[in-house]
């Protein structure tokens, strides 16, 4: 099992469309997790940290489930501009480890 | 500010050549890291640094050496590049390893 799993996609929704996302994470005593998105060429940026209560950030909700290990991320009233890749990254015994991504395409 | 940068963009190498990926944080950071980007596999930490002076080994540190003799900057030096270390270097630095602050990369091509 991969350290860090998410499902590629592409996640093809229209505009308005709620959309989620899970990742699963295999090391139990992970204790920090995130949310980032790059863009097509660009750079990750940070979207958000989980917490164990789970957090919210306008249209952006994200969920930690320790007892099954995986952290979500739901987006709400999609945008052109979420369509990205969204990465789900956990500490690990190197540091952080990265999923592969989830590919969003938002359409219109 | 203009965050974290890197230098250079865009290099292609031969087999067997040497050259050194300069990266620049000006936010004052502690922390900094470099990481490999590769199709279909997520990004890799190949060495990092908490501090002036010091270094440690991430998940694929294995044909590069870093540096970080000031704060503010962390090289990655190649020895002999191979083509398997073509890739898409991101240098990233984060006030106290949580949020992290990436540079916009290096695209490597090894022939």
């Amino acid at each position: 099992r991969k350290e860090v799993e998410q499902d590629p996609g592409p996640f093809n929704v229209p505009e308005g469309a709620t959309v989620a996302f899970n990742c699963t994470y295999s090391n139990s005593a992970s204790q920090s997790f995130f949310w980032y998105r790059q863009d097509c060429r660009k750079e990750p940026k940070l979207l958000m940290s989980v917490y164990s209560s789970g957090n919210e950030d306008g249209r952006f909700t994200a969920q930690l489930n320790r007892a099954s290990q995986y952290i979500s991320l739901l987006i709400r009233d999609s945008k052109l501009s979420d369509s990205a890749t969204y990465l789900c990254v956990v500490n690990g015994p190197y540091k952080y480890i990265f999923g592969t991504g989830t590919r969003l395409k938002v359409l219109a | 500010n203009a965050g974290v940068t890197q230098t250079p963009k865009f290099r292609v190498l031969k087999t067997g050549q040497s050259m050194t990926l300069l990266c620049a944080q000006d936010m004052n950071h502690e922390y900094m890291y470099w990481y490999r980007q590769d199709p279909g596999m997520g990004l890799r930490l190949i060495h990092y640094s908490v501090g002036e002076g010091t270094t440690a080994k991430g998940e694929v540190p294995d044909g590069y050496n870093v540096s970080r003799l000031k704060k503010q900057n962390f090289l990655l030096g190649l020895e002999s590049a191979a083509p398997s270390q073509t890739s898409v270097y991101f240098c990233a630095s984060s006030p106290d390893d949580n949020e992290q602050f990436f540079g916009p990369g290096t695209r490597l091509t090894v022939l």
